[in-house]
């Protein structure tokens, strides 16, 4: 079992809908959770973090956690052709050193 | 304020040649971070250093060496290369020591291509 897994193949989605992105993680005892986006040939750009259970907002971006289902989840509100992208989830190991899933892409269609 | 700066952008070597990249992180910041990331992949931790001492490795052969010095700029150098080493390799900095989680703030990479 990856470390952390995102499956679902490319997403597109229609400008102005709601992008669902999801992410399992393996070490229980993970404490906290990033999202990162990484538009093609860039690095990678931190775009929110979660440590407790629920929801976290910030802007069109809400990431949520669900430590007893190993799980967490990004939900990009009123989608955006500059929301286009990969979304990289990654677990914090301790010390921070981040591990990564593979990433999902997100084409928002105008 | 610039941002963590990488260099060189791309680089082609042969295979069994050597390599060195390097990086600076922001000012203020005392912690680099190594990322290897393959096509089509999410980058993989290769080393840690704070404070000039390597603080994390991952799973990478001992091919794979770095250093930090003591303006807290960093070198990641690989040996006798692989086409598998071919990736794009992400530094890292944050401002504390790893025991505290603060943010990460990626560079753009150094593009490596191996022939």
């Amino acid at each position: 079992q990856k470390e952390v897994e995102q499956n679902s193949g490319p997403l597109s989605v229609p400008e102005g809908a709601i992008a669902s992105l999801n992410c399992t993680y393996s070490d229980r005892g993970s404490q906290s959770f990033f999202w990162y986006r990484q538009y093609s040939g860039k690095s990678p750009e931190l775009i929110m973090f979660i440590y407790s259970n629920g929801d976290k907002e910030d802007g069109r971006f809400t990431a949520q956690l669900n430590k007893a289902s190993q799980y967490v989840s990004l939900l990009i509100r009123d989608s955006q052709p500059s929301d286009s992208a990969t979304y990289l989830c990654a677990v914090n190991r301790g010390n921070n050193r981040l591990a990564f899933g593979k990433g999902n892409q997100v084409v928002v269609i105008p | 304020d610039a941002g963590v700066t990488q260099s060189p952008t791309h680089l082609i070597k042969t295979r069994g040649q050597q390599v060195t990249l390097r990086c600076s992180p922001i000012s203020g910041h005392k912690s680099v971070s190594w990322y290897q990331q393959v096509l089509g992949q999410g980058p993989q931790f290769i080393f840690q250093y704070y404070e000039k001492e390597e603080r994390g490795r991952g799973n990478f052969p001992d091919r794979f060496s770095a250093r930090q010095f003591p303006n807290y700029s960093s070198e990641l150098n690989v040996n006798a290369l692989l086409l598998g080493d071919s990736a794009l390799y992400l530094c890292a900095s944050s401002t504390g020591p790893p025991e505290k989680w603060q943010p990460q703030h990626f560079g753009d990479g150094t593009r490596l291509s191996i022939l």
